[in-house]
């Protein structure tokens, strides 16, 4: 199984909601990722967690919220977002080589994301 | 991060071989060449990397420079599935994991 799988597909919330998006893998991979990718516009990581620990933080505002509850999911918390935050949000895993806590150069494996709407 | 320079756009015909150029002038020797491809409505997929030597697998072949500072992807026979953004990626062999996605290129494939 190298099935990546995010929920739910889309979401349109507005301003003041609080909602979760939900990323999954049963890979046994020890290194979760969360990007953005806006319309027609490359994808920008935003978070790395690696042995459920959070490695790197691309200065993403808080109003987005990572959490790694087991190594198989990887959820990203949303609160008072702004309608700029509308995007495709992927989620990707790989394996972990070499020294705990380091991520290696191995393949990311992708969702098909969820798209964003804010209103 | 080291940069990746592409074209922002190529066409090709289908059964026909395409050939993806990338220029990474600033490659360290520790930087590998990753390939990954984004199909319409999808999430990117993997399609090869490399450090020094060429490579095959059975999607495509990566060429590499001997000085290291371009490489090309070459897919050998084109099928309409093929047309996609494809994104030439330099990742580190260490430290942490870290994917940045430069502008790619968007292969047409004309049947």
């Amino acid at each position: 199984d190298t099935e990546v799988t995010q929920t739910p597909k889309h979401l349109v919330m507005g301003m003041t909601n609080k909602k979760s998006l939900k990323c999954e893998q049963h890979m046994g991979h020890r290194a979760m990722y969360w990007y953005k990718q806006k319309a027609k516009k490359p994808p920008e990581l935003m978070f790395v967690y690696s042995y459920e620990k959070l490695s790197i933080n691309e200065s993403v505002p808080s109003r987005f919220s990572p959490e790694c509850p087991n190594s198989s999911l990887l959820n990203l918390h949303l609160h008072a977002l702004q309608p700029e935050d509308s995007a495709l949000y992927l989620c990707a895993s790989s394996q972990v080589l070499g020294k705990r806590g380091a991520a290696s150069t191995d393949t990311q494996y992708f969702g098909p994301g969820t798209r964003l709407t804010v209103l | 991060d080291a940069k990746t320079t592409q074209p922002n756009s190529m066409e090709s015909n289908e059964e026909e071989p395409v050939h993806l150029p990338c220029n990474h002038s600033t490659i360290s020797g520790t930087d590998y060449i990753h390939w990954y491809r984004q199909l319409p409505s999808q999430g990117p997929e993997y399609v090869i990397h490399g450090l020094t030597s060429n490579v095959n697998n059975r999607m495509a072949s990566l060429a590499i420079a001997e000085d290291r500072k371009s490489s090309t992807l070459i897919l050998h026979r084109a099928t309409l599935r093929d047309a996609a953004v494809y994104y030439c990626i330099l990742m580190k062999i260490q430290g942490a994991q870290k994917l940045v996605f430069g502008q790619g290129t968007r292969l047409t494939i004309n049947p």
